[in-house]
């Protein structure tokens, strides 16, 4: 049984570049949820995807997108980032039926300058 | 008023004391997650518990679901204890965590 992956660890962007973010979620696991970390907060829900549909999402603009592959893996894709984007990126794989216990990755820290 | 709220917000402890944090939720929920950060941000997870107590090893959780609330315990705390720990109820409705903002803990040999 392998763990969840999050790549890559560490990113600087520039202010209005574009990102993207990926996530091998744990094996047999079909939902897969990401969440941003600001400095010295708690992490907030970004949105969630099972089985390569979007199953909800937090309070977070557009500029913010997700797929799902039919493998479940994951990626985030930020648009025009600004500095508030600064933040660690972690994402979060679970078996929807499973009670929904989650296994999270190790994050990606994302800098924007 | 904050959907999560943990206390307390920092600890500090003495190598083998007895430590417990709370936490307290507004929010249906599922099931409520302890999870355990240290520096560098990765995160583990602690429990997962929809009523009564689960025991790993030192550590304890509880949790109250008419009275919406948590606790953790970590019986005779070890420095390497030190990290955030962080109380996540799922909810119900969409199985999404909501995180409270973490207890500090620093245990000091």
């Amino acid at each position: 049984e392998t763990g969840v992956t999050q790549s890559p660890t560490h990113l600087i962007k520039t202010r209005g570049q574009q990102v993207t973010l990926r996530c091998s979620s744990q094996s047999g696991h079909n939902t897969v949820s990401w969440y941003q970390q600001a400095l010295g907060q708690g992490p907030q829900f970004i949105f969630q995807y099972y089985r390569e549909e979007e199953n909800g999402r937090g309070n977070f603009p557009p500029r913010f997108s997700g797929l799902q592959f039919p493998n479940y893996s994951s990626e985030l894709n930020v648009n025009a980032l600004e500095l508030d984007d600064s933040a660690l990126y972690l994402c979060a794989s679970s078996f929807q039926g499973g009670g929904y216990e989650q296994y999270f990755g190790p994050g990606t820290r994302l800098t924007v300058t | 008023k904050n959907e999560v709220e943990q206390s307390p917000q920092n600890l500090t402890a003495q190598e083998g004391e007895f430590i417990t944090i709370n936490c307290s939720y507004s929010v249906g929920i599922s099931a409520l997650h302890w999870l355990q950060q240290h520096p560098g941000g990765g995160i583990v997870s602690l429990f997962m518990l929809s009523s009564g107590k689960k025991k790993h090893g030192r550590l304890i959780a509880t949790i109250n679901i008419q009275e919406k609330h948590s606790s953790l315990h970590i019986t005779a705390s070890h420095p390497r204890d030190s990290a955030v720990y962080i109380c996540a109820p799922g909810s119900s409705n969409t199985g999404k965590l909501i995180f409270g903002q973490g207890t500090t803990l620093q245990v000091k040999p």
